[in-house]
């Protein structure tokens, strides 16, 4: 399982763009990078998966650089209710691969 | 889209008893599933995979006798913690891969408190 590293915490404002980035050094060509968000006292939410260069759906978007080392989250126009903990994570998505957690992004959004 | 139930979503014990956490999943059939266990502020940290028909997988440093998992059929596994005590006290999520293109369903997740 490819370990990842993501900031531990982000500032940011109602209606900027924000951008996480998160490295996975040791990805494996059967990866997959997927993102989710958590919300305190609630299960992690899946937000966007890919696996090479761009992903977009109504929520955000994911850049994958053609090494795949690293991936980029970007969450357009944020607003308060974006305020969660964000995790990076890598994986084969077939079968049933166990998903362990990294630490995570936290991400404040304020007024 | 594929959802993964969790009941009850919070419970206060007495030590010494035993709490079980039920995980469905809802409209998929699911022959693995996972328990997280989650400290404030802190990440989730994988327990266990629950595997349908067969004795669930248990990570390193997690004690099987105290988190028993039971896996009965495609669509339901338990977790009871017995002889609960404070330190068991912490968020329990499960999830379940439904098998599609968009990752890991999680439910809700139950607040253990024991008291």
């Amino acid at each position: 399982l490819a370990k990842t590293t993501q900031p531990i915490s982000m500032d940011s404002y109602e209606g900027q763009e924000v951008n996480i980035t998160c490295s996975h050094n040791n990805i494996a060509t059967n990866d997959y990078i997927t993102w989710y968000q958590q919300f305190p006292s609630q299960g992690p939410r899946f937000i966007i998966q890919g696996y090479k260069t761009k992903v977009t759906n109504e929520v955000a978007s994911l850049f994958i650089p053609a090494d795949r080392k690293s991936s980029t989250l970007s969450l357009p126009r944020v607003s308060l209710s974006d305020t969660a903990v964000y995790y990076c994570l890598v994986g084969d998505v077939g079968g049933y691969n166990k998903l362990i957690f990294g630490a995570g992004t936290r991400l404040a959004v304020h007024p | 889209g594929a959802v993964v139930s969790q009941h009850p979503s919070r419970v206060i014990c007495k030590s010494g008893t035993s709490v079980k956490i039920e995980c469905r999943s809802l409209d998929f059939q699911a022959t693995t599933m996972f328990w997280y266990r989650q400290f404030p502020k802190q990440s989730l940290m994988l327990m266990a995979t629950s595997n349908e028909g067969s004795k669930a997988t248990y990570e390193q440093g997690v004690e099987k006798d105290k988190f028993l998992i039971n896996h009965a059929s495609l669509t339901l596994s338990t977790l009871t913690v017995t002889s609960a005590h404070p330190e068991d006290s912490s968020f329990y999520i499960c999830s379940a891969n439904p098998g599609q293109s968009y990752g890991y369903t999680f439910g809700s997740g139950t607040r253990l408190t024991v008291v």
